[in-house]
């Protein structure tokens, strides 16, 4: 079981919005940056969002995201059938000696 | 920046494993930079396995009990994963990624990946 915590599927049609949720604690999202990661089948991830919010270059505008509290969320806007692959969150845990933690995994379909 | 795994495809249960990550593009010895491992078992989630930095300074997921050890080789430019006493849940996809200052700490270049099954 993930640390933190993602809908294990989520689902739009071409152009519509969709929103990827991520449930931590205080001592993971409530303390430390977001990262979210997209991950197509049998590729590495790839950085999509960093400090909770920021895109690196070459990110499209159309992937924003979002924190408040211990929670955070992955926008998706225009959506497009290149977009169906799986998302990841992450952050720091505090807890222990510290360590990096992932969310499940948000597979995303496109219809 | 390319990073790339290599090491045994097939060990046996309660071996050693052995992975190396070559890095090209980068400096290993850059001391704002980290590189870790980070695993994927088949059809789940990525599990953080550690990080090293050029100072020596480790930090590993607790969860590995004590069975992980990563290590930098500046002279090859390559950081290795060392996990013992292997099982079958330790089969996986292993990563090596680098985490940057750039992106406040997050992975920005990853390697593709290798597979590693262990059994009998």
């Amino acid at each position: 079981q993930s640390v933190l915590t993602q809908p294990p599927s989520a689902s739009g049609t071409p152009g519509q919005r969709v929103t990827i949720s991520c449930s931590g604690t205080g001592s993971n999202i409530g303390d430390n940056y977001v990262y979210w990661y997209q991950q197509f089948p049998g590729t590495a991830p790839k950085l999509l969002i960093y400090r909770d919010d920021l895109r690196p270059s070459g990110v499209p505008d159309r992937f924003s995201a979002s924190k408040s509290g211990t929670s955070a969320s992955l926008a998706i806007s225009g959506l497009r059938s290149g977009d169906e692959a799986h998302y990841y969150c992450a952050a720091w845990d505090n807890r222990l000696s510290g360590q990096v933690v992932f969310g499940g995994g948000t597979k995303l379909t496109v219809l | 920046v390319q990073l790339e795994e290599s090491g045994p495809g097939l060990v046996k249960p309660s071996q050693t494993l052995s992975l190396t990550c070559s890095v090209s593009g980068a400096s290993i010895s850059d001391p704002s930079f980290y590189w870790s491992w980070v695993r994927q078992a088949a059809g789940k989630g990525l599990e953080w396995i550690g990080r090293v930095y050029i100072t020596g300074t480790t930090d590993y997921n607790p969860s590995l009990n004590g069975r992980v050890a990563i290590s930098l080789d500046t002279s090859k430019s390559q950081f290795s994963l060392i996990l013992h006493s292997l099982t079958a849940a330790d089969t996986a996809v292993y990563y090596c990624a680098r985490g940057s200052p750039d992106v406040f700490q997050a992975f920005d270049y990853w390697g593709r990946g290798t597979l590693v099954s262990v059994s009998s």
